[in-house]
C-alpha cells in the first residue's frame, strides 16, 4: 500500500498569511503514460462531509478560489493558501488515487493565529 | 442538483451486523465508480472500500476485508455497505463519494451516517 505523509500535523497562520502543507507518498503516484499526477487534496470543515479542493496534484476542482493552489510530483507535493482567510479553518489531506487502497494522509489541521 | 444520500447508521454490538444505504439522484450513477470513506472519533479519513461503475469489481481495506461487503443496485441507483462482524473500532462516520471518472479523485460526498459499535 502507498503510505502518505503529511507535514505539519496542525499548522497556525495569521489571517492574510500564506499555509503551506505538505504530503509525501511512499512511492510515486505519477502516471506514465498520460503524465499525470494521481493526488488530491480534500478539506473538512467540523461536521461536515469532505470537500475536494485540488486534483492531479495541480487543478483547483470548480468553485473553489484562486488563493488555494497545489504543486509537486512524483512523491512530493505542496498545497499552498495565500492570503488566508477565516473560512479556510478546516483539517486539510492528501490522497492518492493512483492504486488500491486509496490512502489519505493523516491530515493536516489549519488554525487562525 | 448532484446528491448522496446515506443512511443505516446506528448503534450496534460488537460482533454485529449493519447495512449502509447510499441514494444517488443528479447524475448518471451506473456511469462512476463509488466508494465508501469513514473518519472515526479522533482520527483522519480512511478510505474503506470502491467498486465499480458495473458492479463487477471490489476492492477493500486490509481492515474490513472479510467482514464488508460493497455492492451497489444501478437500477435503484443505491450504493449499500454490509457490515459484518463490526467491532469497537469500526465506529465512524461514514461517507459515500462518487468518483470524478475512471480511477478520479473523489468529487462528490454524502453528509454521513455514523456507526457506533458499543455494548
Amino acid at each position: 500500500d502507498i503510505v502518505m505523509t503529511q507535514s505539519p500535523d496542525s499548522l497556525a497562520v495569521s489571517l492574510g498569511e500564506r499555509a503551506t502543507i505538505n504530503c509525501k507518498s511512499s512511492q510515486s503516484v505519477l502516471y506514465s503514460s498520460n503524465n499525470k499526477n494521481y493526488l488530491a487534496w480534500y478539506q473538512q470543515k467540523p461536521g461536515q462531509p469532505p470537500k475536494l479542493v485540488i486534483y492531479w496534484a495541480s487543478i483547483r476542482e470548480s468553485g473553489v478560489p484562486d488563493r488555494f493552489s497545489g504543486s509537486g510530483s512524483g512523491t512530493d507535493f505542496t498545497l499552498t493558501i495565500n492570503s488566508l482567510q477565516a473560512e479556510d479553518v478546516a483539517v486539510y489531506y492528501c490522497q492518492q488515487h493512483y492504486s488500491s487502497p486509496h490512502t489519505f494522509g493523516q491530515g493536516t489541521k489549519l488554525e487562525i493565529k | 442538483e448532484v446528491q448522496l444520500l446515506e443512511s443505516g447508521g446506528g448503534v450496534v454490538q460488537p460482533g454485529g451486523s449493519l447495512r449502509l444505504s447510499c441514494a444517488a439522484s443528479g447524475f448518471t450513477f451506473s456511469s462512476y465508480a463509488m466508494n465508501w470513506v469513514r473518519l472515526a472519533p479522533g482520527k483522519g479519513l480512511e478510505w474503506v472500500s470502491g467498486i465499480s461503475d458495473n458492479g463487477r469489481r471490489t476492492v477493500y481495506a486490509d481492515s474490513v476485508k472479510g467482514r464488508f461487503t460493497i455492492s451497489r443496485d444501478n437500477s435503484k441507483n443505491t450504493l449499500y455497505l454490509q457490515m459484518n462482524s463490526l467491532r469497537a473500532e469500526d465506529t465512524a462516520v461514514y461517507y459515500c463519494a462518487k468518483d470524478q471518472w475512471l480511477d478520479g479523485a473523489f468529487d462528490i460526498w454524502g453528509q454521513g451516517t455514523m456507526v457506533t459499535v458499543s455494548s
